[in-house]
């Protein structure tokens, strides 16, 4: 079985660019989660749906995040404008119960 | 959100020796879980724990649940250079509250 795909896996981009990622979850996974992983902050949860829902966002540190799920097999995490301090590797997960989560091989995003 | 506290956060030992690392928090936690991420790659479940005291073995990997719901316990036995990469903990509150640890970053000598 395929696990969670992420794309793309590396992105360059200039200041004030619009980034989109992207993720496919396993097949039959109700849960999905977009994380930021920086040396700094370490690994933050930044929001998650379940069932195409997103349930809790509070992560998602400002207005220029935005993510959605328009189908159960794909998700979209959106910067838009993006800023150097946004470089940082994403990882998308997917699971059946909340915390048992299969991660992707994530998107090393770096904004100059 | 909450920070689950992990110890040491770095760890360089010799290829053969024994590794014992924690996770520690104020709050109590329904379930504690532990990954690796090596370099590169997303974090991957090594072991799952559901219940108080619960030990649980992954091979050479041992964890298991503290009695006070407030911790969590991640041994490895005979390390090899490919025990390389972070470790973290993640821990389950009540719903669907859950928080990532800090990392312990494993290093092994050959």
């Amino acid at each position: 079985d395929a696990g969670v795909i992420q794309s793309p896996r590396h992105e360059v981009t200039e200041m004030g660019q619009e980034v989109t990622l992207r993720c496919k979850p396993i097949s039959g996974h109700d849960y999905l989660f977009w994380y930021r992983q920086t040396m700094m902050r370490g690994l933050e949860l930044l929001i998650y749906f379940n069932n195409n829902v997103p349930i809790d966002d509070s992560g998602m540190p400002e207005d220029r995040f935005s993510a959605k799920m328009p189908n159960a097999s794909f998700s979209t995490l959106k910067i838009q404008p993006s800023e150097p301090r946004d470089s940082a590797v994403y990882f998308c997960a997917s699971s059946l119960a909340p915390v048992t989560q299969y991660f992707g091989p994530g998107t090393r995003l770096l904004v100059l | 959100g909450q920070q689950l506290n992990q110890s040491p956060q770095s760890m360089f030992i010799q290829e053969g020796e024994d590794v014992s690392m924690n996770c520690t928090s104020s709050s109590i936690f329904n379930t504690w879980l532990w990954y690796k991420q090596e370099p590169g790659e997303g974090p991957v479940l090594l072991i799952a724990l559901y219940k108080a005291g619960e030990l649980t073995s992954n091979g050479r990997l041992t964890a298991q649940f503290g009695i006070t719901r407030k911790d969590s316990f991640l041994n490895i036995s005979a390390s090899i250079p490919s025990d390389v990469g972070i470790y973290f903990c993640a821990g389950q509150r009540g719903g669907n509250q859950f928080y990532f640890g800090t990392g312990t970053s494993l290093t092994v000598i050959p």
